[in-house]
């Protein structure tokens, strides 16, 4: 079955630190991947999306992920963490090739110390 | 252009009601989902609309339902609520092909 594994609840780094967010998917074909963040009492909004082609995606607000297939990962990458930055972040994998039905994983806590 | 809109934002329900939620897409966007969102849970996919015709649905009872309107207008009705259910529900909606979803602010049910 199709699952999506983020391995860290809750992660605090130093603003202006550099921010990896790990993300492991199973899948058996090249899956549709994505990246939301959620700040608290809002809705999720997209940050990357990986289809196909070039495995290292450049989304908004200076993030980017890299697709390595024999990894099963979609990691999340900021070279300098803003306070702003503060958010849960969610990696989702689209079911069965799906972009409308998504598997999300349980979510990273992001707090950011001045 | 507008984003995904939800109403109500708040909603406070008894245990045995049902309640009807609605969803208005982004203008153009011809798909919409639902997701319930619960700290337990996590995020769980609900349906998938396109068109009017229901096209995925998660592993929710049959209290859980949906339509689709012909302006892509989106409802869900949950009926004979339990404690359960008290989440969040988040609509969100695609243009179609690979397109992603862009989601709404979401309408907090809280069942009493």
């Amino acid at each position: 079955a199709q699952s999506v594994t983020q391995p860290d609840i809750h992660i605090t780094v130093s603003e202006g630190a550099s921010l990896e967010l790990r993300c492991n998917y199973s899948y058996g074909a090249t899956p549709y991947l994505f990246w939301y963040v959620q700040s608290p009492g809002q809705g999720l909004q997209l940050l990357l999306k990986y289809f196909s082609g070039d495995t290292l995606v450049q989304g908004i607000k200076g993030f980017e992920a890299e697709f390595k297939r024999s990894q099963s990962s979609f990691n999340l990458r900021k070279p300098s963490v803003h306070w702003s930055d503060a958010a849960e972040y969610f990696c989702a994998v689209g079911r069965g090739g799906s972009q409308g039905n998504l598997i999300f994983g349980k979510g990273t806590k992001l707090s950011v110390k001045p | 252009k507008a984003g995904v809109t939800q109403t109500p934002r708040y909603l406070i329900k008894t245990r045995g009601q049902q309640v009807t939620l609605s969803c208005s897409p982004i203008s153009g966007h011809r798909s919409v989902s639902w997701y319930q969102q619960t700290p337990g849970q996590g995020l769980q996919f609900l349906f998938e609309y396109f068109s009017e015709t229901q096209r995925n649905k998660g592993n929710f009872p049959g209290r859980f339902s949906g339509r689709q309107f012909s302006n892509s207008r989106s409802e869900m009705n949950v009926s004979t609520l339990e404690l359960g259910d008290s989440a969040l529900y988040l609509c969100a909606s695609r243009w179609g092909g690979d397109s992603p979803l862009h989601f709404g602010n979401g309408t907090r049910l809280t069942v009493t």
